[in-house]
């Protein structure tokens, strides 16, 4: 069955970065893009970021656009998110989300800026 | 951007009762070429990830109860769960994913009354 596992979270200060992965398994990984959705405790979700199928283009939400990356690792069937100059507001559980009429969602990873 | 809106944000029902929660689109979610509504719910509880249960606005989910159905009519989506179960105590969402920003509802709380 589908799985994606994330890993990575952790503490930063703000300005920090940090990188967090993607292990997907289950499925064929070249064939799903991939979103990246976030939850900052206490609130709703926000879509973050997304990478086709094929790699082509990436999209980001505003808030992010300029200091977030996505980038995977086909041969690793491994997604990534780089986060630079992170900022208080970015606090939040992050999920990998494999793309498609239904949306399946890994268990998600935290990361905290703080000072 | 799209802009999902929910109501109400939140909800007490009875156990055995009915429970409707809506959600409506600023713009139409409809692919044309297809015919289908770009449109999920998902149940979250605490601690865990959303749960999907409904996608292209009417179609359940593999493994997800049959008290649970989705429907439309126009911008509008409705998510309804006939007889309400204990386990059902849990927040709901509404998400649109026909165009990128994709976006969410901002949630209702379904509890017990």
């Amino acid at each position: 069955q589908v799985q994606l596992v994330e890993s990575g979270g952790g503490v930063v200060q703000p300005g920090g970065s940090l990188r967090l992965s993607c292990a997907a398994s289950g499925f064929t990984f070249s064939n799903y893009g991939i979103h990246w959705v976030r939850q900052s405790p206490g609130k709703g979700l926000e879509w973050v970021t997304f990478i086709p199928y094929d790699g082509s283009n990436k999209y980001y939400a505003d808030s992010v656009k300029g200091r977030f990356t996505i980038s995977r690792d086909i041969s690793k069937n491994t997604l990534y998110l780089q986060m630079n100059s992170l900022r208080a507001e970015d606090t939040a559980i992050y999920y990998c989300v494999r793309d498609g009429g239904a949306w399946y969602w890994g268990q998600g990873t935290l990361v905290t800026v703080s000072s | 951007d799209i802009v999902m809106t929910q109501s109400p944000d939140s909800l007490a029902v009875s156990l055995g009762e009915r429970a409707t929660i809506n959600c409506k689109s600023s713009q139409s979610v409809l692919y044309s070429s297809n015919n289908k509504n770009y449109l999920a719910w998902y149940q979250q509880k605490p601690g865990q990830p959303p749960k999907l249960l409904i996608y292209w606005a009417s179609t359940r989910e593999s493994g997800v109860p049959d008290r649970f159905s989705g429907s439309e009519s126009g911008t509008d989506f409705t998510l309804t769960i006939s007889s309400l179960q204990a386990e059902d105590v849990a927040l709901y969402y509404c998400q649109q994913y026909y165009s990128i920003p994709y976006s969410f509802g901002q949630g209702t709380k379904l509890e017990i009354k």
